[in-house]
């Protein structure tokens, strides 16, 4: 069975650093062809899909935040985090991860339940 | 602003069909690159419902079913139902942006 769930603050200031942990089960991100991604939505807005790590540690990024982000794995921990810089309150979302299974296309076929991340002062 | 465009809101009665329309560019559904469709229920995590184009996972009920066709892409829900009430995400991968790309969303209102 395959879970994932996102963790970290729930309020963050303008211009600090935002530290999100993905845990998930069911899987090993050591398994060849699968990923971790990171999408958000802000409240009443679409999805915007923001980084992705691979098996293999490669990672892409959302063009219009790649200078902001930053996303690691922990296999032996099954974790993945992402780390946003300098946040601002537009960055107000909920924060879904979710896997990319093993496929040559890129979708999610799992999704954490979401964790809502306010930047306020 | 999305890469792929959704109309904002579709509406139908009990039991019966809509479609919902996702369109995208040369660089993306028009290259051939997957679309792949989420439903989303008021307060939950997006869900996948349709995957390379046109599958559904074990979870996802027969009554939905999609296509594409040049640079858009659509999503049938026959026999609509009440539970079928949701906002509905279509996905792809775009190469100039060189990742996935999400469409604006479709809010479904079974009357």
């Amino acid at each position: 069975q395959v879970t994932l769930e996102e963790s970290g603050p729930t309020l963050v200031k303008p211009t600090q650093t935002l530290t999100l942990t993905c845990t998930f089960s069911g899987f090993s991100l050591n398994t060849r062809g699968l990923g971790v991604a990171w999408i958000r939505q802000p409240p009443g807005k679409a999805l915007e899909w923001l980084a992705l790590i691979h098996w293999d540690n490669d990672k892409i990024y959302s063009p219009s935040l790649k200078s902001r982000l930053t996303i690691t794995k922990d296999t032996s921990k099954n974790h993945v985090v992402l780390t946003m810089t300098n946040v601002d309150p537009v960055d107000t979302a909920t924060y879904y991860c979710a896997r990319r299974p093993r496929t040559s296309s890129y979708f999610f076929d799992y999704w954490g339940l979401g964790t809502l991340v306010t930047v306020s002062s | 602003q999305s890469v792929l465009t959704q109309p904002p809101s579709v509406s139908g009665a009990p039991g019966q069909r809509v479609i919902l329309s996702c369109t995208g560019s040369n660089s993306n559904i028009g290259a051939g690159s997957d679309v792949h469709w989420y439903q989303q229920l008021p307060g939950a995590a997006p869900k996948l419902l349709i995957y390379l184009n046109t599958n559904r996972p074990l979870w996802a009920p027969a009554r939905f079913s999609a296509s594409r066709s040049g640079t858009s892409a659509s999503l049938a829900i026959t026999g609509l139902q009440t539970e079928d009430e949701a906002d509905y995400y279509c996905q792809s991968y775009d190469n100039n942006l060189r990742g996935p790309v999400f469409g604006g969303g479709t809010k479904l209102t079974v009357l």
